[in-house]
């Protein structure tokens, strides 16, 4: 059971739009920085958000990310084949005093 | 380029002992925090330790505390998780992550993974 709620897979056709969601509580989303990774199965982790909204060197602008309140979110536009990926939320928890991830969302572009 | 890479994976038995390493290369090693995220077979990932860069500040997953600890050697840009008393539950990748803000919430560059496999 994880502290950080994200829907279990999404799906969408190339060159449409998605939204995957991750739903926490105060002390960890309301209250920290939210970040995003793709992973590949059979490779590590890529971040891609970090600072809920702050794209690293080399992400491209088609990935976006949000924060309200207890939520958060990470939007990508103009889907490619490529993209097919599981995606996790992550932020830090202030109660537990430790790293959260939500539990992944596997990404399918049909 | 920069880079983390890790050792020390393998087969042990339960209740046993292991030692994880994580060399940094291409970035001012001494000058980031660190953590160790592993990943159960067919599973999310799963935090379990952060260290500063001075050693000063370190925290643990519930799950791992009182039987891995965290430990590095700037001197040697080397990261560490020594874990003892080990169980079928800890069978996993283990991944190095360099920490972007010092918080432990944000990893942005990974190693590739040291498999741990618990088991009798």
């Amino acid at each position: 059971q994880s502290v950080l709620t994200q829907p279990p897979s999404v799906s969408a056709a190339p060159g449409q739009n998605v939204i995957i969601s991750c739903s926490g509580s105060r002390p960890n989303i309301g209250n920290n920085y939210v970040a995003w990774y793709q992973q590949v199965p059979g490779t590590a982790p890529k971040l891609l958000i970090y600072d809920n909204d702050k794209r690293p060197s080399g992400i491209p602008d088609r990935f976006s990310g949000s924060k309200s309140g207890t939520s958060a979110s990470l939007g990508i536009t103009g889907l490619q084949t490529g993209d097919e990926a599981d995606y996790f939320c992550g932020t830090w928890d202030s109660s537990l005093t430790a790293g959260v991830f939500g539990g992944g969302t596997k990404l399918t572009v049909l | 380029e920069l880079q983390l890479v890790e050792s020390g994976g393998g087969l042990v038995q339960p209740g046993g002992s292991l030692r994880l390493s994580c060399v940094g290369s291409g970035f001012a090693f001494s000058t980031y925090s660190m953590n160790w995220v592993r990943q159960a077979p067919g599973k999310g990932l799963e935090w379990i330790s952060f260290i500063t860069s001075r050693s000063n500040i370190i925290h643990y997953a519930d799950s791992v505390k009182g039987r891995f600890t965290i430990a590095r050697d700037n001197a040697q840009n080397s990261l560490y998780l020594h874990m003892n008393s080990l169980r079928d539950e800890d069978t996993a990748v283990y991944y190095c992550a360099r920490d972007v803000k010092a918080r432990g919430d944000a990893f942005d560059i990974w190693g590739q993974g040291t498999v741990v496999t618990v088991s009798s």
